[in-house]
């Protein structure tokens, strides 16, 4: 069946520390691959995705994400956290116009 | 960028009344998702909507949920007697790329 998994449910960093969020996937294609961030209360803002082409993708805020098929991995990266960048962050897949599946999120908490 | 727009942004309803979501998919997109988020859970998946009927459908979405397009633009949820465990936020969803609305906020009481 189709899934995606974030195995961290929650992660703490210091603030100017670099951060990486795991994603797992697992579909019978390579599927579209993005990542959301949602702060509390507040909707899903889309911080990249991944279609096709470059396995290196670069999103919003100064995030970024690698795609390994080998993996199955969709990991997302930033090389200096912010204190604002605390929230919720849900990886996600989908094929062709199938709805989209969610992870079941990590909670970011950023140090000052 | 086009967006995906919800109201209301924060229904409040009594126990087993109806309610009705709305949402403006973006113009010239074909289809059309709703999804649910309970409090401090995942985004669920609830139903999809091609060509004016129910493409998927996830087991969430029984007898007590309607979606419909009644005016070739708005893109409707309706939940029919209400529970205390339909308190949610609801979000609309317009494809590629997967664009949701800001959601609505239902709070049952």
């Amino acid at each position: 069946a189709q899934s995606v998994t974030q195995p961290d449910i929650h992660i703490t960093v210091s603030e100017g520390a670099s951060l990486e969020l795991r994603c797992n996937y697992s579909y019978g294609a390579t599927p579209y691959l993005f990542w959301y961030v949602q702060s509390p209360g507040q909707g899903l803002q889309l911080l990249l995705k991944y279609f096709s082409g470059d396995t290196l993708v670069q999103g919003i805020k100064g995030f970024e994400a690698e795609f390994k098929r080998s993996q199955s991995s969709f990991n997302l990266r930033k090389p200096s956290v912010h204190w604002s960048d605390a929230a919720e962050y849900f990886c996600a897949g989908k094929t062709s116009y199938d709805k989209v599946i969610f992870g079941p999120g990590t909670s970011l908490s950023v140090i000052p | 960028e086009p967006e995906v727009t919800q109201t209301p942004s924060h229904q409040v309803t009594q126990m087993g009344q109806e309610v009705i979501l709305r949402c403006v998919p973006i113009s010239n997109h074909l289809y059309f998702y709703w999804y649910r988020q309970i409090l401090g859970q995942k985004v669920e998946f609830l139903v999809s909507f091609y060509n004016n009927e129910i493409s998927e459908k996830s087991e969430i979405f029984d007898d007590q949920f309607s979606v419909e397009r009644p005016d070739g633009s708005n893109f409707t949820l309706k939940i029919r007697s209400t529970k205390l465990e339909d308190s949610a936020m609801y979000f609309c969803a317009s494809i590629q790329p997967q664009h949701f609305g800001d959601g609505t906020r239902l709070s049952i009481l």
